[in-house]
């Protein structure tokens, strides 16, 4: 069974810290991990991660994949209230499925 | 404007009551999803459709049904509901499901289902 554990579960910061959110998995025949933003709606799509090491950025908005241990990071550096949010995992295995993890809450007080 | 769209966005029903939930994309995705989503559960896929008339079950297909007549839409039924189905339910579509260049997967707004 394909398995998602993000950690931490939820991370109150002060706007300005940065923050890393974290990714474990274990799913047959690996083939991307994706992170999503939920804010009180649908995910919204953040990054796709197929190679190992390779960063992907978006503005203040970064993750890596250590596919040799199984896990990916995403950073957020000078936080803003605006990204509070659930941010998921998803890793993409057998049959192209999508198995989420339980998202990390993020809480960003002025 | 490329969407993914669900109908209704929200119902209240009755245990047995036949309903569907219909999401349609306009994307021309082969790759079409359900997903329910619960407080500690997260989410959870329920079926899946790599193309028109190609369907799959994901992790909680019981009580549910689907179907791909068409590429655009994948109507979620729940032949009799139960409370244990009262849940948010998204849609969701992408290129081809196959995890390539392309495979941002995009959401629709959300169902959510209250079954009494």
């Amino acid at each position: 069974e394909d398995k998602v554990v993000q950690s931490p579960l939820s991370l109150v910061v002060h706007e300005g810290d940065t923050v890393t959110l974290n990714c474990s998995y274990e799913v047959t025949n690996f083939r991307s991990l994706l992170w999503y933003k939920q804010e009180k709606k649908a995910p919204t799509f953040l990054f796709m991660l197929t190679s190992s090491g390779i960063e992907k950025k978006s503005g203040r908005l970064s993750s890596i994949l250590d596919k040799k241990e199984l896990f990916s990071i995403l950073n957020i550096t000078a936080t803003q209230t605006g990204d509070s949010a659930v941010y998921l995992c998803a890793p993409r295995g057998s049959n192209y499925k999508l198995t989420f993890g339980k998202g990390t809450l993020l809480t960003v007080n002025p | 404007e490329a969407q993914v769209t669900q109908n209704p966005r929200y119902l209240i029903t009755v245990t047995g009551k036949k309903l569907t939930v219909t999401c349609s994309q306009n994307m021309n995705h082969e790759y079409m999803s359900w997903y329910r989503q619960d407080p500690g559960l997260g989410l959870r896929q329920i079926y899946y459709s790599m193309n028109v008339e190609v369907t799959d079950k994901g992790d909680v297909p019981e009580g549910y049904k689907v179907s791909r007549k068409e590429k655009r839409n994948f109507p979620l039924i729940l032949e009799s509901p139960s409370p244990n189905q009262t849940s948010l339910y998204f849609c969701a579509s992408s290129l081809t499901g196959t995890g390539g260049l392309q495979e941002t997967q995009y959401f629709g707004p959300g169902t959510r289902l209250l079954v009494l």
